[in-house]
């Protein structure tokens, strides 16, 4: 158990429908990242928060945003879904900066149908 | 931008033997961080062992050893005494220690099979 906490574990769901996914990071970890894992795409970073601020922006489409509140949990909305938004969506937390590993949660299998 | 490159989408092994599993990257930097990890079938992504470019001691992890070599950009990964547990994808991640980027930049991953 890495610590990271993810809900839900499965999401299914139709296309142009829009769905929240929430991460709790590990205690005392200040930066959240999200990561998306596709058979086509394999691991991708989506966003970087860290201590409520965006810190870095990596393949995240227009239609999904995130967010991190003032208890360090992170949100990820996805809007407009499309079947291609299917994969597992994977949060991971470090403490951040320099040298931190990030560790990673259970992740959130997303079907859109 | 970084890349990751892993060669070997699968490979099998006879439990209790070595194996040894590629990975090269491509990076203008010369200060980063490697990682590998470890995904079963749970999917859960569990760290196995990471290196930081400025050592050149290899690092080791109980039965989990890297060969580093950064002039030719390599970092496999060397799995002593197979076990049954061992069977995951394995995917080897890059991470930038310039600038603010803590992002990690994944290879394709290798699927390793252990045989009893």
């Amino acid at each position: 158990d890495s610590g990271v906490t993810q809900t839900p574990k499965h999401l299914i769901t139709a296309t142009g429908q829009r769905v929240t996914l929430r991460c709790s990071p590990r205690s005392g970890d200040l930066s959240v990242y999200w990561y998306q894992q596709s058979l086509d795409q394999g691991l991708q970073f989506l966003i970087q928060y860290y201590n409520g601020e965006e810190r870095a922006k990596g393949n995240i489409l227009e239609r999904f945003s995130a967010q991190q509140f003032p208890d360090l949990h992170s949100e990820l909305n996805l809007s407009s879904l499309e079947l291609g938004d299917s994969a597992l969506y994977f949060c991971a937390s470090s403490v951040g900066g320099r040298g931190y590993e990030q560790y990673f949660g259970p992740g959130t299998r997303l079907t859109v149908t | 931008a970084q890349t990751v490159t892993q060669s070997q989408p699968e490979m099998s092994v006879q439990e209790a033997e070595t194996v040894t599993l590629s990975c090269t990257y491509d990076t203008s930097e010369s200060d980063y961080y490697l990682f590998w990890y470890k995904q079963p079938p749970s999917r859960q992504m569990i760290l196995v062992i990471r290196q930081e470019a400025y050592k050149q001691q290899n690092a080791t992890e109980n039965r989990f050893s890297v060969n580093f070599q950064k002039a030719a950009k390599s970092f496999s990964l060397k799995i002593s005494d197979s076990q049954l547990g061992d069977a995951a994808m394995y995917f080897c991640a890059y991470r930038s220690a310039e600038g603010g980027s803590e992002k990690l930049v994944f290879g394709k991953g290798t699927k390793l099979t252990v045989n009893p």
